[in-house]
C-alpha cells in the first residue's frame, strides 16, 4: 500500500542532545513537508523540499535541519538549538503543483 | 503571506444534526486550493474534502459539503446527520499552485449523543 511512514512514533530526548525524525513515501511525491503542531497553534511548518537535494525553510526553521538526498526520504534532525522542542511533529508529501497533503502518523517528541 | 482563519475554536452539535465549521483566508492569488482535513484522536491527519477555486460547483462528499465563496474569501464546511465518528479537530487549508501548505488553527468538535 502507498503511504507516508514516519518513525519512531514516541521519541524522547535528553537536554543538548540531536535527534532525527524519520519521513519515508512511497506514492512517488515530489514535495514533502515537516510541520510541528503545538496545541491551541494549527500547523507551523519547518521545511518543505520540492526536489531532490533541494529544500526551503518554513515558518520556524531554527533549531531544526532536514536532507533530501532520494525523493523517497525527508528525514528531520531537532538539534540542541531548538530551545523547546516538545510537540508533535508531522510529515507530509504531495504531488508538486496541485492537489492534497498526505500525512504520516505523526512522532511525538518529548523533552527529559 | 497568505493565512488561514478559524474562528471558532470549539464547536458542538447534537448526533444527527447539521454543523457548520468556519474559514476564512487571504490571497491574492486567483488560483490555489482549498482543504478540510479531520483529525481524529488518534491524530492521523484525514483528508475530508477539498475545492479547486477556478470551480464555482461546491464540492460534496457524502455528509460533508462546503460553501466556497471565492469573492468573499470564504470556505465553510456543513456536516450533516453528524455521527459520533466524526468528532475531532478539524483544519482549514489552503494551497498556492505549486507551493507550500498554510493550515488554520482548528476548530474541535463535539458530538453529543
Amino acid at each position: 500500500d502507498g503511504g507516508i511512514t514516519q518513525s519512531p512514533k514516541y521519541l524522547f530526548r535528553k537536554e543538548g542532545q540531536n535527534v532525527t525524525l524519520s519521513c519515508e513515501q512511497n506514492l512517488n511525491h515530489d514535495a514533502m513537508y515537516w510541520y510541528r503542531q503545538d496545541p491551541g497553534q494549527g500547523l507551523r511548518l519547518i521545511y518543505y523540499s520540492q526536489i531532490v537535494n533541494d529544500f526551503q525553510k518554513g515558518d520556524i526553521a531554527e533549531g531544526y535541519s532536514v536532507s533530501r538526498e532520494k525523493k523517497e526520504s525527508f528525514p528531520l534532525t531537532v538539534t540542541s538549538a531548538q530551545k523547546n522542542p516538545t510537540a508533535f511533529y508531522l510529515c507530509a508529501s504531495s504531488t508538486f503543483g496541485q492537489g492534497e497533503a498526505f500525512f504520516g502518523q505523526g512522532t511525538r517528541l518529548t523533552v527529559v | 503571506a497568505q493565512t488561514v482563519t478559524q474562528s471558532q475554536p470549539e464547536m458542538s452539535v447534537q448526533e444527527a444534526e447539521t454543523v457548520t465549521l468556519s474559514c476564512t483566508y487571504d490571497t491574492s492569488e486567483s488560483d490555489y486550493y482549498l482543504f478540510w482535513y479531520k483529525q481524529p484522536p488518534s491524530r492521523q491527519m484525514i483528508l475530508v474534502i477539498r475545492q479547486e477555486a477556478y470551480k464555482q460547483q461546491n464540492a460534496t462528499e457524502n455528509r460533508f459539503s462546503v460553501n466556497f465563496q471565492k469573492a468573499a474569501k470564504s470556505f465553510s464546511l456543513k456536516i450533516s446527520d453528524s455521527q459520533l465518528g466524526d468528532a475531532a479537530m478539524y483544519f482549514c487549508a489552503y494551497r498556492r499552485t505549486g507551493n507550500q501548505f498554510y493550515f488554520g488553527t482548528g476548530t474541535s468538535l463535539t458530538v453529543i449523543p
